[in-house]
């Protein structure tokens, strides 16, 4: 079994600086890992993902994540947020076989104020 | 690259219609696709995984003589909502990957908002 917790409903910052959103997960075996971001009444995003070597993984719109095998974490980071960067953030895995079906977060609503 | 299309992106019909919502990968050959409901700030809930070619594959609990899904081509998948009635009302959304390469992400359309009258 597979799963994902993003311990946050909500994240709040100020525009300017550091943004992050928690991810922890469970699967058996090595993970692929993911995250994706949705704006009001539209499909995900996909933001970045990890699959294997540097565990610092860099991304889409100025995002990375850091992935930490021995807490089993995948958190998501922006250096400096946006306004814009307001929205619903989900985290996703999967394992690494031929099933290709992903398990998400329940999702963590980020305001950044300006 | 790997733009997913869903269409409509809203409907709003009478209680008893069937509805058919279609995904389509507009770059890519999509191996796989997805179809999930998501319920208002609520995660994606997955429905059902369908392969070109074979039959769908429904998550325990969906009824997969209620939600028709077809994909009868590698670039266009279908979800059929038949009969549907308010408690159907969601937003839908599907997701497709090509599944070359590892670790392929799943590229998501845009969701339809379905109300039932």
């Amino acid at each position: 079994a597979q799963s994902v917790a993003q311990p946050e409903d909500q994240v709040n910052v100020a525009e300017g600086n550091p943004l992050t959103v928690k991810c922890t997960y469970s699967v058996s075996g090595n993970p692929y890992l993911f995250w994706y971001v949705q704006y009001p009444n539209r499909g995900l995003q996909f933001l970045l993902k990890y699959i294997t070597g540097d565990n610092l993984v860099k991304g889409s719109y100025g995002f990375e994540a850091e992935f930490n095998k021995s807490q089993t974490s995948f958190h998501l980071k922006k250096p400096s947020a946006l306004v814009s960067d307001s929205a619903l953030y989900f985290c996703a895995v999967r394992g690494q076989s031929n099933d290709y079906k992903l398990s998400f977060g329940a999702g963590t609503t980020v305001t950044v104020r300006a | 690259g790997a733009v997913v299309s869903q269409h409509p992106s809203r409907v709003i019909c009478k209680s008893g219609t069937s509805v058919k919502i279609e995904c389509r990968s507009l770059d890519f050959q999509a191996t796989t696709m997805f179809w999930y409901r998501q319920f208002p700030k609520q995660s994606l809930m997955l429905m059902a995984t369908s392969n070109e070619g074979s039959k769908a594959t429904y998550e325990q609990g969906v009824e997969k003589d209620k939600f028709l899904i077809n994909h009868a081509s590698l670039t266009l998948s279908t979800l059929t909502v038949t009969s549907a009635h308010p408690e159907d009302s969601s937003f839908y959304i599907c997701s497709a990957t090509g599944g070359q390469g590892e670790g392929q992400p799943q590229h998501f359309g845009d969701g339809t908002r379905l109300s039932i009258l």
